[in-house]
């Protein structure tokens, strides 16, 4: 079965520290890709996504993510972290190929960002 | 926006209880999902429909069924609750068509099965 590999389980940073967390998928055809985040009680939301076109993809809140097909990676990055990126974020994947549009998710990274 | 409601934010019930979760989304989207969230296992699917009347199994659907009767409304049922049902719920929806296929989520329904 398809999977989404997310590594690093919790990350604590200082404030202005750069950030990257790590995301493996397990399926070798065409995929749409992204980042969502959860900022604590509230809803899931996207932060950004790939479906084609150039790799590096920006997204909200000064983040970006590379999606590097040889290594089936879409790592999210962003240079200097603030208080308010403490969150969960989650990796997700559609497999294009089979037709079924649904997500399947890593099992998240907690970030803490300490002031 | 796109706003996706679920019917309550909160639910204790006991096991052996028939539960339902109601998930209304209001931009005419055809895709609509259910998820279920546990510490250290991400999002999970459960059921999603492409249209009316439809429905799929996705991950983990046992001891769950869904059902659409309208476009806009995606209910999950718990046909008898079982503690390790306890978990956080998410409605997604989506549009069919081309791009992404981006997921709007609603808030969740925390249930607690005792």
């Amino acid at each position: 079965a398809q999977s989404v590999s997310q590594h690093n389980h919790h990350v604590i940073l200082s404030e202005a520290a750069s950030l990257e967390l790590g995301c493996n998928y397990s399926y070798g055809g065409t995929v749409n890709l992204f980042w969502y985040v959860q900022y604590p009680g509230q809803h899931l939301q996207l932060l950004l996504k790939y479906f084609s076109g150039d790799p590096l993809v920006k997204g909200i809140k000064g983040f970006e993510a590379e999606f590097i097909k040889s290594k089936f990676s879409f790592n999210l990055r962003k240079p200097s972290v603030q208080w308010s990126d403490t969150a969960e974020y989650f990796c997700a994947v559609i497999i294009m190929d089979t037709g079924r549009r649904a997500l399947t998710f890593g099992s998240g990274t907690r970030l803490q960002v300490q002031p | 926006d796109v706003k996706v409601t679920q019917s309550s934010r909160y639910l204790v019930k006991r096991t052996g209880e028939k539960v339902f979760l109601e998930c209304v989304q209001d931009m005419d989207h055809e895709n609509m999902f259910w998820y279920r969230q546990d510490p250290g296992l991400g999002l999970r699917l459960i059921y999603f429909s492409y249209d009316v009347k439809m429905k799929e199994k996705g991950d983990i659907p046992e001891g769950y069924s869904v059902s659409r009767e309208k476009k806009e409304r995606f209910s999950l049922i718990l046909e008898s609750a079982s503690t390790n049902q306890t978990s956080m719920y998410l409605c997604a929806s989506s549009h069919r068509g081309q791009g992404a296929y981006e997921q709007y989520f609603g808030p969740g329904t925390r249930l607690t099965v005792t």
